[in-house]
């Protein structure tokens, strides 16, 4: 079945470091692909969206592109703060799917 | 504010004794769904309706259910729960009826059963 992939975490960041998480799917069909976001005692918000192919996604310094060669979509900032300190969830779903499917998450701590 | 208003955010309550978790959303939407989160298995469906008196099974439904008698309320019932319910729960709610699209989540719902 349909699944997504995620850098296995805890991941450790100085303040303004470069980050990047990686994350694969597998899908039989055309699915659209999400990064959503914890912070530490809330729900989950979307982050940023790509609805095809080539699409970029952004949103608050954040980035990622949809990559269908590669099967990947994977979440860069270029300057990391204390504040996205976070679990990073990346998930695919779309018009032909019934759910979103999540992967794992990765939980990122930048330190000052 | 559009919002997903989840109840009780904490509970603690016996192995055995029935209780609901609430959940509403304001923004309309037809798709609503509950996840539980448990360290290192990350989000897990357990039951989603695409519309009103419409539900189904997600990936770990067993003791729970759910009713989804009015499009803005989708509560979650323990019948009859069991330490292995112990969890993070989260309501989410989507505007479109395949489910799929973004999906807009409560503040949680910390549930131990001892």
């Amino acid at each position: 079945g349909d699944s997504v992939t995620q850098m296995e975490g805890p991941v450790t960041l100085s303040e303004e470091a470069f980050l990047t998480i990686n994350c694969t799917y597998t899908a039989t069909g055309y699915p659209s692909l999400f990064w959503y976001v914890q912070y530490p005692g809330e729900g989950l918000q979307l982050l940023l969206k790509a609805t095809k192919a080539d699409d970029k996604g952004s949103n608050k310094g954040f980035e990622a592109t949809y990559r269908k060669e590669t099967t990947s979509f994977h979440l860069e900032k270029g300057s990391v703060q204390v504040s996205d300190s976070a679990v990073y969830f990346c998930a695919l779903g779309g018009a032909s799917y019934d759910k979103v499917i999540f992967g794992p998450g990765t939980s990122l701590s930048v330190i000052p | 504010e559009a919002q997903v208003t989840q109840n009780p955010r904490y509970l603690i309550t016996v192995t055995g004794k029935k209780l609901t978790v609430t959940c509403s959303q304001n923004m309309n939407h037809e798709y609503m769904s509950w996840y539980r989160q448990d360290p290192g298995l990350g989000l897990r469906q357990i039951y989603y309706s695409m519309n009103v008196e419409v539900t189904d099974k997600g990936d770990v439904p067993e003791g729970y259910k759910v009713s989804r008698k009015e499009k803005r309320n989708f509560p979650l019932i323990l019948e009859s729960p069991s330490p292995n319910q112990t969890s993070l729960y989260f309501c989410a709610s989507s505007p479109q009826h395949q489910g799929a699209a973004e999906a807009f989540f409560g503040q949680g719902t910390r549930l131990t059963v001892v």
